[in-house]
């Protein structure tokens, strides 16, 4: 087990759904990541949440929102989501400024139909 | 684009055998990174270099880092065949904290 706790593990979702991703950690770390992966494709950023500021890759489409409720928390909110938006929502945690490298959950494995 | 470039892109061995993956990356560095991943699952930290280090042991895993050809080496010594999965390395650049992976390269261990 990892102490990035992402939920829920799998998803199915339509076009015209709105769903959640839900990402917690308690190791105290002030930074917190998504990333998208496609099958065989390495982790792309999406967001990043800094000490509650927020950072965005200019590329990731507004169907996709992230929100930080608290330092632990780090949800991504989906809506009118494509086909091609299928792939593994990785959620990480770091602290920054520690050489320590990136804690990662599970993944959510999206599938939209 | 992708910071971090890697060789092989699949590397095929027998157990018992020393496995090693190469990165390149373009710009300046505060440390690289890599991690592992089995697939369909999340990313695993192996081990991190930082830039004013050369080389790096971690158990069965040895990291090298050249800043002035700005490429890493990653090597598994007497693989299993629970080795095999995708390796990555990654980057923080001088300029953020954001990290940025490279295309990996997919292990095979054969028993």
């Amino acid at each position: 087990d990892t102490e990035v706790t992402q939920t829920p593990k799998h998803l199915v979702m339509g076009m015209t759904n709105k769903k959640s991703l839900k990402c917690e950690q308690h190791m105290g770390h002030r930074a917190m990541y998504w990333y998208k992966q496609k099958a065989k494709k390495p982790p792309e950023l999406m967001f990043v949440y800094s000490y509650e500021k927020l950072s965005i890759n200019e590329s990731v489409p507004s169907r996709f929102s992230p929100e930080c409720p608290n330092s632990s928390l780090l949800n991504l909110h989906l809506h009118a989501l494509q086909p091609e938006d299928s792939a593994l929502y990785l959620c990480a945690s770091s602290q920054p400024g520690q050489h320590y490298g990136y804690t990662f959950g599970s993944g959510t494995r999206l599938t939209v139909v | 684009s992708q910071q971090g470039e890697e060789d092989p892109q699949a590397l095929s061995i027998q157990e018992g055998e020393n496995a090693t993956m190469n990165c390149s990356y373009k710009t300046s560095i505060n440390n690289l990174q890599w991690y592992r991943q089995n697939s369909g699952r999340g990313l695993v930290h192996l081990i991190l270099i930082r830039s004013n280090e050369r080389e790096k042991h971690s158990g069965r895993l040895r990291v090298t880092l050249d800043t002035s050809k700005k490429s890493s080496s990653l090597l598994i010594t007497a693989s299993r065949a629970a080795d095999t999965a995708s390796y990555f390395c990654a980057t923080d650049d001088t300029g953020g904290f954001k990290t940025i992976f490279g295309a990996g390269t997919r292990l095979f261990v054969k028993a």
